[in-house]
């Protein structure tokens, strides 16, 4: 079974920290991804990785960055946390390749609130 | 425009009712992929199904049942003799080459589908 893990279920921090999120996953996936799902909108893509060290800005990256140094683990930064980016956050993997048609499997979820 | 509509916010049946989530999708490729994801109250989106466009036949994995039509753009779930464990969040998910690679899901709003006992 694809297993797909983030560091924290809740997470509540003040405006303007850094705030990191971890993700990893245990399949050797290539491709991992980072969404931010709020009632209504459904999941909207933060960014995604390829392969180590490599990145693609999705739907929605502003005030987000991220960094993949290895294989098994995208990290999520907000650089400085507003109380607009107060979401549910999920992360993702797929198996191959930067055009993959792999299915997508998700972890637990992070629901960050910025207070 | 690459889109995926959800037209059901929630749902709400009593236990051993069948229910039927709707899906429309717009795209314009040709190649494209549709999928629906279950998210429980634990919060984890779970993987149901995946059908590419040139495959319409419905599946049926026990009580599920998709009906994919083209002709509709349509990519509907039924539950038949819904269950409380049922009870979740359905999302369905679009992706293809317009709406930037394959490996992009576009998501619907998501269906809220409540089973009373």
């Amino acid at each position: 079974d694809v297993k797909v893990t983030q560091s924290s279920r809740y997470l509540v921090k003040r405006t303007g920290e850094k705030v990191f999120l971890e993700c990893v996953q245990d399949m050797d996936h290539e491709n991992m991804f980072w969404y931010r799902q709020d009632p209504g909108l459904g999941l909207r893509l933060i960014y995604f990785s390829y392969d180590v060290k490599m990145k693609e800005k999705g739907d929605i990256p502003e005030g987000y960055s991220v960094s993949r140094e290895k294989k098994e683990r995208f990290s999520l930064i907000l650089e400085s946390a507003s109380t607009n980016q107060t979401s549910m956050y999920l992360c993702a993997s797929s198996r191959t390749g930067r055009t993959s048609t792999d299915t997508q499997y998700f972890g637990p979820g992070t629901r960050l609130t910025v207070l | 425009a690459q889109k995926v509509t959800q037209a059901q916010t929630e749902i709400s049946v009593v236990e051993k009712e069948d229910v039927t989530l709707d899906c429309v999708y717009e795209t314009r490729d040709t190649t494209y992929y549709l999928f629906w994801y279950k998210q429980p109250p634990s919060g984890e989106l779970v993987f149901l199904i995946r059908r590419n466009s040139f495959d319409e036949q419905n599946e049926i994995s026990g009580r599920y049942s998709w009906n994919f039509q083209k002709s509709t753009s349509s990519f509907n779930f039924t539950i038949t003799a819904s269950q409380v464990v049922d009870s979740a969040v359905y999302f369905c998910a679009l992706s293809g080459l317009n709406s930037g690679g394959y490996n992009k899901l576009i998501f619907g709003a998501g269906t809220r589908l409540a089973v009373h006992p």
